[in-house]
């Protein structure tokens, strides 16, 4: 049981480049987020996702698109990075209403848009 | 618009000593308040309180939430340098609070140890 996993761990990115970061869970948990975290911001929602083939905006969705063709796999695809777009990328995980429900982290993907 | 507010923001203490950190929340539909301590990597997870006044205790950190006072603070007694980190508050509404989600997550408080 792998929990959330995220890659790539580290990237660099020149202006207008595209790529896709990669998130996966093999806890079969319903939902899925990915936040990002500027340094003394806190963490602010980009999109998340209730079920598989079903997601929303977040509060920062702007540069930003997602997918969710299946229940473990949720990336998220910048098409024309931006510099303002450089941030470390969290994706979670959480199983539907539990009483106890906490949201499961991946390590993180820090990116750097130059 | 929901909001969590943490203060203070940054707090550099020396071994040994007690802290206490603040976190308030106005929020539409409030359903638990979580505590997440973050180091280099992910956070992670401390305490979940959903009950008023029932103190949750591990080790040497505590947490109490107050609903009369929209509040939650978190203490570490005896601090070490190990507990230098970003320390995190997080909001769960009870349900999907529009574009924000369901966790709202304030800016964190940062903590320094020094030995």
């Amino acid at each position: 049981n792998a929990g959330v996993t995220q890659t790539p761990k580290f990237r660099i990115l020149k202006i207008g480049q595209s790529m896709t970061l990669q998130c996966t869970q093999d806890m079969n948990h319903n939902y899925m987020y990915w936040y990002r975290q500027d340094p003394g911001m806190g963490l602010k929602l980009i999109y998340y996702s209730v079920g598989a083939g079903i997601t929303d905006k977040g509060e920062v969705p702007n540069g930003y698109n997602v997918s969710r063709s299946t229940t473990e796999d949720f990336p998220l695809r910048l098409e024309l990075a931006a510099p303002s777009q450089t941030s470390v990328y969290f994706c979670a995980s959480s199983e539907q209403h539990r009483v106890a429900d906490t949201q499961y982290f991946g390590p993180g993907t820090r990116l750097t848009v130059l | 618009e929901d909001k969590v507010v943490q203060s203070p923001l940054s707090l550099v203490v020396h071994e040994g000593d007690t802290v206490t950190l603040n976190c308030s929340y106005e929020v539409t539909n409030f359903r638990s308040l979580l505590w997440y301590k973050q180091e280099k990597k992910a956070p992670t997870f401390l305490f979940m309180l959903t009950s008023s006044g029932i103190e949750k205790k591990s080790g040497r950190l505590s947490s109490i939430l107050d609903k009369k006072e929209l509040s939650s603070i978190l203490n570490i007694t005896a601090t070490q340098t190990g507990d230098s980190a970003i320390y995190l508050c997080a909001v769960v509404l009870a349900d999907y609070g529009g574009s924000q989600g369901n966790l709202i997550f304030g800016k964190g408080t940062k903590l320094s140890v020094k030995p």
